[in-house]
């Protein structure tokens, strides 16, 4: 059964810091990993999508890793904001109609 | 802008009330997903579609059906209202193509109490 864990379930970082957020999956058979955040009350926000064959996602100041053989993937944040600060989840497809498992995400705060 | 719209933002309901989420897409895509979030427990997969009038089980299906007349719409239905199904619930839409999906798009998830 795929489990997905993200670590740490918390941070705090000032404003400015580079920070990397983890995620790990059990079963390597994925087609693709997703990235999201999430804002207190509110619905999912895409952020990047890694296709299996894939091995990085840039959008802006954001970079996510897929590493399928170990089973890892990374979001690197660079020079974060106070506006990051949210909730960010991970999430693997586990079939061709894309139904996600999702990690339980990192609560990110961004302090000024 | 693509959008998943989900009718209502709060509802309130009583134990054993018949209880209807809807959720609209304007953006053609095939599949359609209903998720529960709870504290501590993440999001959870209850229902999906992937075709009109096709539906499959997620990992929660108990208390909970569905139903897709339309391509653009997927409804969640409680068929007996209970508070453990008090919850944020989260509807999402996502396209499919060659070598896989091609990402999600959210609604902006009903908050539904039962009391």
């Amino acid at each position: 059964k795929q489990e997905v864990t993200q670590i740490p379930a918390a941070l705090s970082v000032p404003e400015g810091e580079n920070l990397v957020l983890n995620c790990s999956f059990t079963d390597s058979a994925i087609y693709n990993l997703q990235w999201f955040r999430q804002d207190p009350g509110k619905g999912l926000t895409s952020l990047l999508l890694i296709q299996s064959s894939q091995r990085e996602q840039t959008s802006g100041r954001l970079n996510a890793s897929l590493d399928k053989s170990s089973g890892r993937s990374t979001l690197y944040i660079a020079a974060s904001q106070p506006g990051d600060s949210a909730t960010y989840l991970c999430a693997v497809s586990r079939g061709s109609q894309g139904n996600l498992i999702f990690g339980k995400g990192t609560k990110l705060s961004v302090k000024p | 802008d693509v959008k998943v719209t989900q009718s209502s933002r709060y509802l309130v309901k009583r134990t054993g009330e018949k209880v209807f989420l809807e959720c609209v897409q304007d953006m053609d895509h095939e599949n359609m997903f209903w998720y529960r979030q709870d504290p501590g427990l993440g999001l959870r997969l209850i229902y999906f579609s992937y075709d009109v009038k096709m539906k499959e089980k997620g990992d929660i299906p108990e208390g909970y059906s569905v139903s897709r007349e339309k391509k653009e719409r997927f409804s969640l239905i409680l068929e007996s209202a209970s508070t453990n199904q008090t919850s944020m619930y989260l509807c999402a839409s996502s396209s499919h193509g060659v070598g896989g999906n091609y990402g999600y798009t959210f609604g902006s998830g009903t908050r539904l109490t039962v009391v």
